[in-house]
């Protein structure tokens, strides 16, 4: 069955590392997408990438860095520049053609040790 | 940019009830595409419903139905005979013609037997 998957479920990172939260889809879906949810809280969008070799900032980008060199695949790296990581990660995709709803990895937690 | 807001950050129903959940959004284009998406404990995000802004016609699935004012920016969720199972976190979420996410912070709602 085509899905999102994001690996690993828990992540823990230590104080001045880098860590990199993988996603993964074969719905052969364009639009790929990275959120941050803290507890009790919404979707923030991390950044977005419309195409292969492109992406753009949304809301919370500061701290993050993202890379998109093949369609399947858009790994989110939390820098240690990025303050306050603690927080759940979901990934997500949208097809081409209206009406398409994102479909959603199950999510990463990520904890400060 | 496009604004989603969910006034009511908790909600409680009795089993078998009836509740209905708000959001409004604010945007200038006149295509677009509303969903409402349900988060569970495990923290999945499942779709429930979704809308298309041309239609007039307000969507429904099953128990879960949409009041859909266009005018008035409006798209409430009724849930009809609540369950338990439908305790959850339910988010309002909307996308632009260019894939432009957005979401709301999220009702979440408790089921009482």
């Amino acid at each position: 069955d085509g899905g999102i998957t994001q690996s690993p479920k828990y992540l823990f990172r230590k104080e001045g590392q880098n860590v990199t939260l993988s996603c993964e889809q074969n719905l052969n879906h364009d639009a790929m997408y990275w959120y941050r949810q803290d507890p009790g809280q919404g979707l923030r969008l991390i950044y977005y990438s419309q195409i292969v070799n492109d992406f753009q900032k949304g809301d919370i980008a500061e701290g993050y860095s993202v890379s998109r060199e093949k369609k399947e695949s858009f790994p989110l790296t939390v820098t240690s520049a990025q303050k306050n990581p603690t927080a759940f990660y979901l990934c997500a995709s949208i097809g081409t053609g209206p009406y398409q709803p994102q479909h959603f990895g199950d999510g990463t937690r990520l904890s400060i040790l | 940019a496009q604004t989603v807001t969910q006034s009511q950050p908790e909600m409680s129903v009795q089993e078998a009830e009836t509740v209905t959940l708000s959001c409004t959004y604010d945007t200038s284009e006149s295509d677009y595409y509303l969903f409402w998406y349900k988060q569970p404990p495990s923290r999945q995000m499942i779709l429930v419903i979704r809308q298309e802004a041309y239609k007039q016609q307000n969507a429904t699935e099953n128990r879960f139905s949409v009041n859909f004012q266009k005018a008035a920016k409006s798209f409430s969720l009724k849930i009809s005979d609540s369950q338990l199972g439908d305790a959850a976190m339910y988010f309002c979420a909307y996308r632009s013609p260019l894939n432009d996410m957005r979401f709301g912070a999220g009702t979440r709602l408790t089921v009482k037997p």
